[in-house]
């Protein structure tokens, strides 16, 4: 089945630096891959997400590249501010919901920005 | 935007008991609900799929027995852990989808003591 890794585990960076997340996932079908904050205690939330017929997506600080051939997607947060600290997932799936398009998560990253 | 409401946010049970966690989509109609567990600091892992009107697939090693999921309705979904052991405490997450997209809910902290 579909498995995805992510790196770093634990990032933490000064205010205003930039921090990238990677991920890569192994099944070729996979054609969505969003990317979820969770901050403790609560359900994860989408911050942005990507499809495959597009290599790169961006939403103010915020964006994420995606390369079909290597399999990877990463998460680019520049300008970071100290409510940017939380945990952050990457996931894929086969298609955008739907009943049969599970989505599998990467295994976090916990960033940590210092003011 | 659509909107996910999971009750209760924490619940404590004694050990032998069965807990009941409702997920409901408030404004759209969910034909797919998800249900995931997170063990603390680890990632969320799929328990199983419903779809409303039929019986919920379980990924493998999940106990249908244990964890009992109904999805009566397009809007509602609900997990009971049956006699619940301390090992099933854990923060459990549903997610709905219509095909356009996921939306979590905010999760149950389940203890069981």
């Amino acid at each position: 089945g579909e498995n995805v890794e992510q790196h770093p585990s634990t990032l933490s960076v000064q205010e205003g630096d930039s921090a990238v997340i990677k991920c890569t996932y192994s099944d070729s079908a996979s054609n969505y891959f969003p990317w979820y904050k969770q901050e403790l205690g609560k359900g994860p939330q989408l911050i942005i997400d990507i499809r495959s017929n597009v290599g790169e997506k961006k939403d103010q600080r915020i964006a994420v590249t995606l390369n079909k051939t290597a399999k990877h997607f990463s998460l680019h947060i520049t300008e970071t501010q100290p409510e940017d600290s939380a945990v952050y997932f990457c996931a894929a799936s086969k298609g955008y919901g739907g009943a049969t398009n599970k989505l599998i998560f990467g295994t976090g990253t916990l960033l940590a920005v210092q003011p | 935007g659509a909107v996910v409401s999971q009750h209760p946010s924490r619940v404590i049970c004694k050990s032998g008991t069965s807990v009941k966690i409702e997920c409901r989509s408030l404004d759209f109609q969910a034909t797919t609900m998800f249900w995931y567990r997170q063990f603390p600091k680890q990632s969320l892992m799929l328990m199983a799929t419903s779809n409303e009107g039929s019986k919920a697939t379980y990924e493998q090693g999940v106990e249908k027995d244990k964890f009992l999921i109904n999805h009566a309705s397009l809007t509602l979904s609900t997990l009971t852990v049956t006699s619940a052991h301390p090992e099933d405490s854990s923060f459990y997450i549903c997610s709905a989808t219509t095909g356009g997209g996921y939306t979590f809910g905010s999760g149950t902290r389940l203890t069981v003591v």
